[in-house]
């Protein structure tokens, strides 16, 4: 079946370690999204990327990092620089152009030990 | 200019009854509003979305409302069922090229039996 997977559901993070979120995705869509949510919050925008090999800060892009080497595939790596890492993270992807709706995966929610 | 005002924050309905969710913008540029559905440990998934030169979209009983003058625009859920209880998001797609979407904070919805 076609869908977005995220791995791990789960992850706990050390203090002054980076965590890589894994985000694949056979839609063959274009465009991949990575969003945090808090609650109470919604869902507030890291990064997103159009194509391969470009990517764009969102609205809290400070202390995470994202690659997109692949069509199918946008890691995320919450550095030591985010000091407030625990929250629920969502990747989603969409086709480019027209009124093309986002689908998510079903988040990786991360801890602080 | 980019939020997404949504209201309330939580919302109880009795079974069979409407359940409504507002939401209000600012951005004139906004030209494309999806709801979400989002179930606990689950991503969210596409409702039902509207274009700003429609009134009213419905879709089963989800209908959506938009008020282009008073820049509003509302979930209704006819005949609420229990299986409804969820957290809801509209959205709002900011037309920069990016097609990147602004979420409200969320209702969350529960239908008692």
């Amino acid at each position: 079946d076609g869908g977005i997977t995220q791995s791990p559901k789960y992850l706990f993070r050390k203090e002054g370690q980076n965590v890589t979120l894994s985000c694949e995705q056979n839609l063959n869509h274009d465009a991949m999204y990575w969003y945090r949510q808090d609650p109470g919050q919604g869902l507030r925008l890291i990064y997103y990327s159009q194509i391969v090999n470009d990517f764009q800060k969102g609205d809290i892009a400070e202390g995470y990092s994202v690659s997109r080497e692949k069509k199918e595939s946008f890691p995320l790596t919450v550095t030591s620089a985010q000091k407030n890492p625990t929250a629920f993270y969502l990747c989603a992807s969409a086709m480019t152009g027209g009124n093309q709706p986002q689908h998510f995966g079903d988040g990786t929610r991360l801890s602080i030990l | 200019q980019q939020q997404v005002k949504q209201s309330p924050q939580s919302l109880i309905v009795q079974k069979g009854g409407i359940s409504i969710i507002n939401c209000a913008y600012e951005n004139t540029a906004f030209d494309y509003f999806p709801w979400y559905q989002q179930f606990p440990g689950k991503g969210p998934a596409l409702l039902i979305a509207i274009r700003p030169d429609v009134s009213e979209k419905k879709e089963g009983r989800f209908t959506i409302s938009f008020n282009k003058s008073a820049k509003q625009f509302s979930l209704h859920i006819m005949d609420s069922q229990p299986g409804d209880s969820a957290t809801y998001f509209c959205a709002a797609r900011w037309n920069s090229g990016y097609s990147t979407l602004t979420f409200g904070k969320g209702t969350m919805l529960l239908v008692s039996p």
